[in-house]
């Protein structure tokens, strides 16, 4: 089965930048996305297409992919920021999250 | 304000099945898919399905196939969800969540842009 690898847990401090990587094999060939999910709460999409930012989701929140690793980085990280982040592998036959990432902002 | 109203908590007995509604603003339908996705107490996420009502094309996750059924009713613009032989493992928050289709070859992808409150659906 195809597998998408995030490490469990990245702490940052405020006003710091927050990476998160996400790999998987041939995810150069297929989409990435981005998504936040705060306690209780359902997720927000934050990145789709690798790069892209839906309307209405802040500027510090950018995402990029080089070769089979996607990366989403967080600029002038905020305690609102504190979340789990779970990446997500698309193409027609595919359809995989990652196991998420704990992001705590101290 | 846009949102998908899912049905409310249910609780089953291990062998049964359950069937969650989602049910979207009129015309979504015409445009968006609909996935479904658990998330069991402290884990992760886990895509289960996927359904074009436009086209009428249905995807299931390899772990599900057999046991999973996603329909999508266009009058009402109600999309369901059915488990059935239920075991405590299923035991997990469920969302219906859209994806803009990209008609007609869903090449490109624009993420799950609107997500349901969640069902509870505990299998005791």
């Amino acid at each position: 089965s195809y597998e998408v690898t995030q490490p469990p847990a990245v702490s940052v401090s405020p006003g710091q930048t927050a990476s998160i990587s996400c790999s998987a094999d041939k995810l150069a060939d297929k989409y990435s996305c981005w998504y936040q999910q705060r306690p209780g709460q359902s997720p927000v999409l934050v990145i789709y297409q690798d790069d892209k930012r839906p309307s209405g989701i802040p500027e510090r929140f950018s995402g990029s992919k080089f070769g089979n690793t996607a990366t989403l980085t967080i600029s002038g990280t905020q305690a609102l920021d504190e979340a789990d982040y779970y990446c997500q592998a698309w193409d027609s036959t595919t359809v995989v999250f990652g196991g998420g990432t704990k992001l705590t902002v101290l | 304000q846009v949102q998908l109203v899912q049905s409310g908590a249910e609780v089953k007995k291990p062998g049964s099945s359950v069937k969650v509604s989602c049910k979207a603003p009129g015309g979504t339908f015409n445009s968006y898919a609909i996935n479904w996705v658990r998330q069991a107490p402290g884990q992760g996420l886990e895509w289960m399905g996927r359904i074009i009502p436009l086209v009428a094309i249905t995807k299931y996750a390899q772990k599900f196939q057999g046991r999973i059924t996603i329909v999508a009713d266009r009058p009402t613009s109600t999309a369901y969800m059915e488990l059935s032989s239920l075991r405590s493992e299923d035991t997990a928050v469920y969302y219906c969540a859209r994806d803009l289709y990209d008609y007609p070859t869903d090449y490109y992808y624009y993420g799950m842009d609107l997500w349901g409150q969640g069902t509870t659906v505990t299998v005791s």
